[in-house]
């Protein structure tokens, strides 16, 4: 039982480039979120899902988007990075209210 | 608008200290509550839970108070471990709120 992985650790974008940050539970989890995380600073909620085929906005999704095509999966894709998008994002999932989230790895992002 | 306050600190505590965190919360229907340890550039992850009648673990001690909104834990006996920042968490539905946390540095 992996839990919530993510991948890759670390990137480095450039400006105005595109990629995806993978995330994956193996818990069959309903609920997957994705926050983003600046240094200092708490968690925003980016997007989240409450299962396949379902997605919604959270507090910051400008500049994002997201599929769920499957329990498993929850992909975040950022199209034109900006520097802004520097910080580090971290994919968690549940399998809903009362319980707690479990967190993936995280993956560090860095856009110059 | 914030709904989970939390003192960012940090709190400065010699090992062996008793230290205790507040944190509040806005939303009145939240149902679930919960304290997270985030170690610097990690994940954060479960400490525990949060009862209406309060739960202990080991050296922790969380409560609830439901009346003025508003959840503690207390750390005894602090170790060089302890170190980290600690995050407060309440759920009334499936998006959970996460305070910005609370950092806390045990020294010899």
């Amino acid at each position: 039982n992996a839990g919530v992985t993510q991948t890759p650790k670390f990137r480095i974008l450039k400006i105005g480039q595109s990629m995806t940050l993978q995330c994956a539970q193996d818990m069959n989890h309903n609920y997957m979120y994705w926050y983003r995380q600046d240094p200092g600073m708490g968690l925003k909620l980016i997007y989240y899902s409450v299962g396949a085929g379902i997605t919604d906005k959270g507090e910051v999704p400008n500049g994002y988007n997201v599929s769920r095509s499957t329990t498993e999966d929850f992909p975040l894709r950022l199209e034109l990075a900006a520097p802004s998008q520097t910080s580090v994002y971290f994919c968690a999932s549940t399998p809903g209210t009362p319980y707690e989230q479990y967190f993936g790895p995280g993956t560090r992002l860095t856009v110059t | 608008r914030k709904e989970v306050e939390q003192d960012p600190g940090p709190f400065n505590v010699p090992e062996g200290a008793t230290v205790a965190f507040n944190c509040t919360y806005s939303n009145s229907a939240s149902q679930s509550f919960f304290w997270y340890r985030q170690d610097c550039r990690k994940e954060p992850k479960l400490l525990m839970s949060v009862y209406s009648s309060g739960n202990e673990d080991g050296r922790f001690t969380a409560q609830l108070n439901r009346a003025s909104q508003y959840i503690s834990l207390l750390i005894r006996d602090s170790k060089l471990s302890d170190s980290a920042t600690y995050l407060c968490v309440s759920g009334g539905s499936y998006i959970p709120t996460f305070g910005r946390g609370t950092s806390l540095i045990v020294h010899p």
